[in-house]
């Protein structure tokens, strides 16, 4: 079946610090590739996304790249901000459902 | 425009007794999507509907939950004989259309935080 594998958290670091959060899939198929972010007291945002392999997605800063050969979406972003410290998930799309990983804790500090 | 809405935001109730949690997608949204997110893990996949009709329910853990989309707006979430391991934050998404890859972009409300005692 469909799976979601991400590092395990929390994950922190200090401002403007390099981020990498890793995330690797199982799926049959070619599927869709996300990163949706939580931040405290508010609910699931999407924050990118790729639709086929060697697609980049980036979105604030943020960025992952759709690698078939590794099965792989890691998250990076060169220069982390107080503000980025959230929960972050990867996910993959199963016929028209989403199957999350089970999220990394960032908790960056000034 | 407004987001995605679920109520109660919180419910506690007893075990054995019967909840319902209510979702408002975004209006126009055809596709209606819950999960069920237990402390310290991923949102995991329960039903999509598309209009009406519940097009895929394999999330169900079994069938005391059962949820309704009568017009294609408004959806209920309903768990008869609530049990302990229920407890969990039951989210909702809508999705302009669904199934459509790279179109599938969900939007997420607040949650609704379901504690049975």
């Amino acid at each position: 079946g469909n799976s979601v594998t991400q590092m395990e958290g929390p994950v922190t670091l200090s401002e403007e610090a390099f981020l990498t959060i890793n995330c690797t899939y199982t799926a049959t198929g070619y599927p869709s590739l996300f990163w949706y972010v939580q931040y405290p007291g508010e609910g699931l945002q999407l924050l990118l996304k790729a639709t086929k392999a060697d697609d980049k997605g980036s979105n604030k800063g943020f960025e992952a790249t759709y690698r078939k050969e590794t099965t792989s979406f890691h998250l990076e972003k060169g220069s982390v901000q107080v503000s980025d410290s959230a929960v972050y998930f990867c996910a993959l799309d199963r016929r028209r459902a989403l199957t999350f990983g089970s999220g990394t804790r960032l908790q960056v500090q000034p | 425009g407004a987001g995605v809405s679920q109520t109660p935001s919180n419910k506690v109730t007893e075990k054995g007794k019967y909840v319902e949690l209510r979702c408002d997608p975004i209006s126009g949204h055809t596709a209606l999507y819950w999960y069920r997110q237990s402390l310290g893990q991923g949102p995991e996949f329960l039903i999509y509907f598309q209009g009406t009709g519940a097009a895929d329910d394999s999330g169900l853990p079994n069938d005391r939950f059962f949820a309704v989309r009568p017009e294609g707006s408004v959806s209920t979430l309903k768990i008869q004989r609530t049990e302990r391991g229920d407890s969990a934050v039951y989210l909702c998404a809508s999705s302009s259309q669904g199934g459509t890859r790279g179109d599938n972009e969900q939007f997420f409300g607040p949650g609704t935080r379901l504690t049975v005692l």
